[in-house]
């Protein structure tokens, strides 16, 4: 079973500020998604990978498959980037993490 | 291209009543996953289905869930007899066919459906 840890848990950060969060896994995985949840709870699918980096308007998604470790980076953080963060890995079926909640002051 | 459509988004049942959750898949996709997400809990995979077949359920419980994705018309996810514990929001998600498994697809998530249990 794979043992999905996020951190920080809870991320407040002034406008601007450049943000990271970090995901960990214990088995290997074929795939890592970085989902976002929105304060009215829907989710959105913002990466899928497995190896490297990706990246999509502010938002950069690395993995290192070795040390079982991904990161999703924000550059130029704005207000309505106040989400809940949620990785999830892929094995046979998708395990997630608990989350990071991000709030960021205007 | 519509995302992924769940309805309603929003249910009330009274304990002992049946709950049926709806999940329209994205057009042309043919994988639907069903996830639980109990109040202040991370998601909880429950339910793996294609068309007219289950393919991994070891996420649900073995009592009065079941979930069906027939050839036509959009994935159920039904509570029977819905207790207070029952209260989350599910989520459903779709993925496109490849070949073999899907196990390399990015899943697209709908809305979600709140179900509370008075």
């Amino acid at each position: 079973k794979n043992e999905v840890e996020q951190s920080p848990q809870n991320l407040t950060a002034q406008e601007g500020e450049f943000i990271t969060i970090n995901c960990s896994y214990s088995v290997g995985i074929s795939a890592l998604h970085w989902l976002q949840q929105h304060p009215g709870g829907g989710i959105v699918s913002l990466f899928m990978l497995s190896s490297g980096k990706k990246k999509h308007g502010r938002l950069i998604a690395t993995i290192n498959i070795q040390e079982k470790h991904s990161s999703l980076h924000i550059t130029a953080s704005h207000p309505r980037d106040s989400a809940v963060y949620i990785c999830a890995v892929r094995d046979e079926k998708l395990t997630f993490g608990t989350g990071t909640r991000l709030t960021i002051i205007p | 291209n519509a995302g992924v459509m769940q309805n309603p988004r929003h249910l009330v049942r009274r304990r002992g009543q049946e709950a049926r959750l709806r999940c329209s898949p994205m057009k042309g996709h043919s994988h639907v996953y069903w996830y639980r997400q109990l109040p202040e809990e991370g998601l909880k995979f429950m339910v793996y289905l294609q068309k007219e077949n289950i393919i991994d359920e070891s996420g649900m419980p073995k009592e009065r869930f079941s979930a069906e994705f027939p050839k036509e018309g959009p994935s159920i996810l039904r509570i029977q007899q819905v207790v207070r514990g029952d209260s989350a929001a599910y989520f459903c998600a779709s993925s496109p066919p490849i070949s073999g498994r899907a196990t390399r697809n990015i899943q697209y998530f709908g809305a979600g459906t709140r179900l509370s249990v008075l």
